[in-house]
């Protein structure tokens, strides 16, 4: 086990809604990222943060937003909600003094009607 | 900006056969480059990556992976597929940046082990 917990499971929500999903990094991991993964598709990078700082963005509008918080849990955050939001959303940490490998929970199914 | 393809969407062996998910990069330097895998309803598994060194690296489960930097390819192999090796496998490549943990996916390809 990766350690790296999401919360929700499932989520299901009305277009123009606000979504907050939440991950657990596993010890020791300072660096999160989140990914996007609609149906049939690899995961999309959406942003990292190193340090409660963000470090990194993909091609995402700034509704996505996110916070890292001083014991390296994390928030994504998403507004004003659109059909295409429906998707995986994927957290991964990396441990702290390796750059190489990142590990990923299980993901918050998010539709959005 | 790095890139990665995956030429098929769907791989079909039996069980014992030889089993290979191809896999091909675009980065400006030297690649990091990683498999993962994909259960139904589940998040990534990291199977195996090349960072330096020898070009064939060994990973989880039996898989290995033959680094081809002429090729640009880094192709999954396993000798012997299990019914259980049925899934969703991703390949990916990281920049180079330093602290840049960003990885950069490909579509996948479901392979299929038939008993």
């Amino acid at each position: 086990e990766t350690g790296v917990t999401q919360s929700p499971t499932h989520l299901i929500k009305t277009r123009g809604q606000q979504v907050t999903l939440r991950c657990s990094s596993q010890s020791g991991h300072n660096t999160v990222s989140w990914y996007q993964q609609a149906l049939g598709q690899g995961p999309q990078f959406i942003f990292q943060y190193y340090r409660e700082e963000e470090n990194g963005r993909g091609n995402f509008p700034p509704r996505f937003s996110g916070l890292q918080f001083p014991n390296y849990s994390s928030e994504l955050n998403v507004n004003a909600l659109e059909l295409d939001d429906s998707a995986l959303y994927l957290c991964a940490s990396s441990p702290s003094g390796n750059s190489y490998e990142q590990y990923f929970g299980p993901g918050t199914r998010l539709t959005v009607t | 900006a790095q890139s990665v393809a995956q030429p098929e969407d769907q791989v079909n062996v039996a069980e014992g056969n030889p089993l290979t998910v191809k896999c091909t990069y675009s980065v400006s330097g030297n690649p990091y480059l990683f498999w993962y895998v994909q259960y139904p309803n589940r998040g990534l598994q990291f199977l195996l990556k090349y960072i330096t060194g020898d070009n064939l690296v060994k990973g989880s489960y039996g898989f290995e992976a033959e680094f081809n930097k002429s090729q640009t390819s880094f192709h999954l192999k396993k000798p012997s597929a299990l019914v259980s090796d049925s899934a969703l496998y991703f390949c990916a490549v990281r920049d180079l940046t330093p602290w840049d943990y960003k990885l950069s996916f490909g579509a996948g390809t479901t392979v299929t082990v038939r008993a």
